[in-house]
């Protein structure tokens, strides 16, 4: 069973800090990862991805990949109001399913004005 | 660019009725489609992947009869909740992805979702 893994929170957070997400995924053969951000009542939409050690960086948004440990994270700077939302992580599966995405259950963020 | 509509965005529907969900690409050719369904407080949950043309791939202990899905054309998808049960209600979403996914760059991009509701 490829598993994936996120505190569900809720992370709480002040205006303009550092939003910190993690994630951890059983799957070793796993190529690529996914940030997905869903507001309450409405579908994912993407933030990044990345595949490559290491890190990524868009705008106020960095993801960090080590797959060593099986470990994907997700940074983000300068923290809004609306950020607040359940930020989901996706890993896409290897091998004969490696077109299938599997998806953690969620961090709950809550950045206080 | 990347937009996936889906049609209705709500439906409320008597136990034993069928509800068709439409899902499109908009901007894009869709090579495969996913259909996903999503309970309250809980994650998104694969229920099967569609390949335009041929036959859906269903999930383990998804009902291939129950759930009919049809990948008509490579902008359409459409989901079909056959004899819908109060069981049934839940918030389903499309997406799709350009590619077939294998390739590691290849991602998904969701439509806005459907939310049924069996009474």
């Amino acid at each position: 069973q490829k598993e994936v893994e996120q505190n569900s929170g809720p992370l709480s957070v002040p205006e303009g800090a550092i939003a910190s997400l993690n994630c951890t995924y059983s799957d070793r053969g796993s190529q690529s990862f996914f940030w997905y951000r869903q507001y309450s009542g409405k579908s994912p939409e993407l933030i990044m991805f990345i595949y490559s050690n290491g890190d990524k960086e868009d705008g106020r948004f960095t993801a960090q990949l080590n797959k060593a440990s099986q470990y994907v994270s997700l940074l983000i700077r300068d923290s809004q109001p609306s950020d607040s939302a359940t930020y989901l992580c996706a890993v896409k599966g290897s091998g004969g399913s490696n077109y299938k995405l599997t998806f953690g259950k969620g961090t709950l963020l809550t950045v206080n004005p | 660019g990347a937009v996936v509509s889906q049609h209705p965005s709500r439906v409320i529907c008597k136990s034993g009725t069928s509800v068709k969900i439409e899902c499109r690409s908009l901007d894009f050719q869709a090579t495969t489609m996913f259909w996903y369904r999503q309970f309250p407080k809980q994650s998104l949950m694969l229920m099967a992947t569609s390949n335009e043309g041929s036959k859906a791939t269903y999930e383990q202990g998804v009902e291939k009869d129950k759930f009919l899905i049809n990948h008509a054309s490579l902008t359409l998808s459409t989901l079909t909740v056959t004899s819908a049960h109060p069981e049934d209600s839940s918030f389903y979403i499309c997406s799709a992805s350009s590619g077939s996914g294998g390739r590691a760059q290849e991602t998904q991009y969701f439509g806005p979702g459907t939310r049924l509701l069996v009474l």
